[in-house]
């Protein structure tokens, strides 16, 4: 099967741009989640999907970070203005249901200038 | 929130020996569990789960150990070869906790040596 696709590998802005990050993840998959990895930490929730709706987005920074999943299946992570800290890797990944394995895709190196 | 952690950050093994990457999580409430590979410039590669009615679950040369009594998780990776070479994310999850969704740790650095 087909894994988690993301777009683009890489990305350099300079801060106050804006940015869009594009994700397309397994057929069949109701479930998507956003994660942001800094280098050497371990990946870090900003939201998870339920199909169209966002069940947690406890952790999404809401004043510059927005996301949706129109129809249930791709979804897109944009940063309206970007800011130096916002450079790191972003991370898609799906799964069958909450508590089944996570799928990731191969992230968005974001580089903020 | 509680989270997971990680016991060393760096792990380093000769070729052919068997590795051990330990993990200690917090939340008692935790029922499921991920052990993940992420090789540079990748996406986190799913290795291994147990659930927490179990206490040991063998793969293809990997076995993951729980041990609910103490909240400690370890992986086992047997005759380590050059493409083990990777860091090593354990995750966890309250499958009654709701809104909560995954959560990784700070992950291990592990080193062949040849």
């Amino acid at each position: 099967e087909a894994g988690v696709v993301q777009s683009p590998r890489y990305k350099i802005i300079e801060k106050k741009q804006p940015v869009a990050f594009w994700c397309n993840p397994i057929s069949g998959h109701n479930t998507l989640y956003w994660y942001l990895q800094n280098l050497g930490q371990g990946p870090e929730l900003l939201i998870r999907y339920e199909n169209e709706e966002a069940v947690d987005d406890s952790q999404l920074p809401k004043d510059r970070f927005s996301a949706e999943r129109l129809k249930g299946v791709d979804s897109t992570l944009k940063i309206q203005p970007a800011e130096l800290g916002d450079s790191a890797v972003y991370l898609c990944a799906s799964s069958l249901s909450r508590v089944s394995p996570l799928h990731f895709g191969n992230g968005t190196r974001l580089t903020v200038t | 929130g509680e989270s997971v952690g990680l016991h060393l950050p760096t792990l380093s093994v000769q070729e052919g020996d068997n590795s051990i990457i330990n993990c200690a999580y917090s939340n008692s409430a935790s029922d499921y569990f991920i052990w993940y590979k992420q090789e540079s410039g990748k996406g986190p590669q799913f290795i291994i789960d147990i659930r927490s009615n179990m206490d040991k679950r063998q793969g293809q040369r990997v076995t993951v150990l729980l041990n609910k009594t103490v909240k400690h998780l370890s992986l086992q990776i047997a005759a380590t070869q050059p493409g083990d070479s990777a860091v090593y994310f354990c995750a966890e999850i309250d499958s009654g906790g709701g809104a909560d969704g995954l959560t990784f740790g700070k992950g291990t650095h592990l080193i062949i040596q040849p």
